[in-house]
């Protein structure tokens, strides 16, 4: 059984650098064809994904965010960390993680129920 | 980047009827595409993978279809529990993108 949790503050100073932590279980991100991603979303807004980290340790970004964001796993304790530098109030939303497989053609098929993160000073 | 379009962006219909919501890719992405349902205040779920393969546990009056750029999921008979929101996704590349959503109300 999959599942996934995300884990951080609900609210953010503007300037400051945000630290997500997803732990997951059921699956091994070392196994092949195995990512992680992030996805966030902003109130009453569309889904906007993030970053990806696959089972080699590759990564990938949004271009739009992607010299604010920093994404790494930690396979011992099961966990995916995303950092976002210099937090604005535009960062605000619930942020989701996701796992996929290559297998699929790699869908987001178990998601986290996301965390709320509030930008305010 | 690929740019997913979603229409409508929002649809009213009553229980029983067939709905469709279509989504077109800024380029071919082949079959590489997903749809999820969202409810407000929870995580999406994913319905179909693979433009037209659906996921275990969805209903099956759910269903996806096309290739290339242009995409459909269709709803044979809309129940209660299908009023939400619905996005599609493509895992062809990254950045992966997603539609803006269609919003799906009770008529």
């Amino acid at each position: 059984q999959i599942t996934l949790k995300e884990s951080g503050p609900t609210l953010v100073k503007p300037t400051q650098t945000l630290t997500l932590t997803c732990t997951f279980s059921g699956f091994s991100l070392t196994a092949r064809g195995v990512t992680v991603g992030w996805i966030r979303q902003p109130p009453g807004k569309a889904l906007e994904w993030l970053a990806l980290i696959y089972w080699d340790d590759d990564k990938r970004y949004s271009p739009f965010l992607r010299s604010r964001l920093t994404i790494s796993r930690d396979t011992s304790k099961n966990q995916v960390v995303l950092t976002v530098t210099n937090i604005v109030p535009e960062d605000t939303g619930t942020y989701f993680c996701a796992h996929t497989s290559a297998e699929d053609g790699d869908p987001f098929d178990y998601w986290g129920q996301g965390t709320l993160v509030t930008v305010s000073s | 980047d690929i740019r997913m379009t979603q229409s409508p962006s929002s649809l009213s219909a009553s229980v029983g009827d067939r709905v469709t919501i279509t989504c077109r890719a800024s380029q071919n992405i082949g079959n590489f595409l997903n749809w999820y349902q969202q409810k407000p205040g929870k995580a999406p779920e994913l319905l179909i993978y693979g433009a037209s393969s659906l996921h275990s546990g969805v209903p099956s009056r759910f269903s996806g279809s096309g290739s290339g750029t242009e995409f459909a999921l269709t709803i044979s008979s809309l129940q209660p529990e299908d009023f939400a929101t619905y996005y599609c996704q493509q895992s062809y590349n990254t950045p992966r993108t997603f539609g803006q959503g269609t919003k799906v109300e009770i008529k």
